[in-house]
């Protein structure tokens, strides 16, 4: 299993900023994929990082509000641009396992966002 | 219609009951099954997997999948406090690579 840290593990900020959150791996991996978790609303996959590539943004969202930098195997960077009190989430960092090769993620502990 | 329905619950329970979760999906492309338990405050991890149709047993846990009906369910037997979670179920299809589809979560409050 992969170990990933995410940081920072809750925050809160004001209306019209940015905010940068971190994610870690502890091994090599080739895509990084960012969640979303909403109060009251499903898991919604944001986009998956591939390393020396552009990031794949899903259906509704959007490089501009959500840029993703992916900087090397084990590292990579969600950017919640602009934000508003509906970008209040928790926002998490997952990989796949390899081992499996069956399509299970494993998942950071997320980052609790508020945004006033 | 969405594309996975789970009822939110939540679903309160004494401790040592049996406990049946369920998601009702529309896509007959999925074919990989999962539960996660999300404890308060943490990431999802994963509790069963299952691919295509079937029964699997982990201890305690046994996942289901009928995909004629496009059901799944995940019973915990014996259930014990340290069960009190939020339990997700997702599903994908084949090649998704990362991308799950997840139901919204059924929260679960074990009873001592």
């Amino acid at each position: 299993s992969a170990v990933i840290s995410q940081k920072p593990s809750r925050d809160i900020c004001q209306r019209g900023t940015s905010l940068t959150i971190q994610c870690q791996v502890d091994s090599q991996v080739t895509m990084m994929f960012w969640y979303r978790q909403q109060p009251g609303q499903s898991l919604t996959l944001i986009a998956t990082a591939n390393q020396g590539s552009e990031a794949t943004y899903e259906s509704g969202f959007v490089i501009d509000k959500f840029p993703i930098s992916r900087p090397n195997l084990t590292f990579s960077t969600l950017t919640v641009s602009n934000m508003s009190p509906e970008d209040s989430s928790i926002y998490l960092c997952s990989v796949e396992d390899l081992a499996e090769n069956t399509g299970e993620l494993f998942f950071g502990e997320g980052s609790r966002l508020t945004v006033l | 219609q969405k594309e996975v329905e789970q009822d939110p619950g939540p679903l309160s329970v004494p401790e040592g009951a049996i406990v049946s979760l369920n998601c009702t999906y529309s896509n007959s492309a999925f074919q990989y099954f999962m539960w996660y338990r999300q404890y308060s405050r943490k990431g999802p991890e994963l509790l069963m997997y299952t691919y295509s149709s079937g029964n699997k047993e982990d201890g305690r846990f046994t996942a289901q999948v009928d995909k004629s009906s496009k059901y799944i369910s995940l019973f915990i037997r014996d259930s014990q406090p340290s069960d009190s979670a939020t339990y997700l179920c997702a599903m994908s299809g084949a090649g998704s690579q990362g991308n799950l589809i997840f139901g919204k979560g059924t929260k679960l409050s074990v009873k001592p």
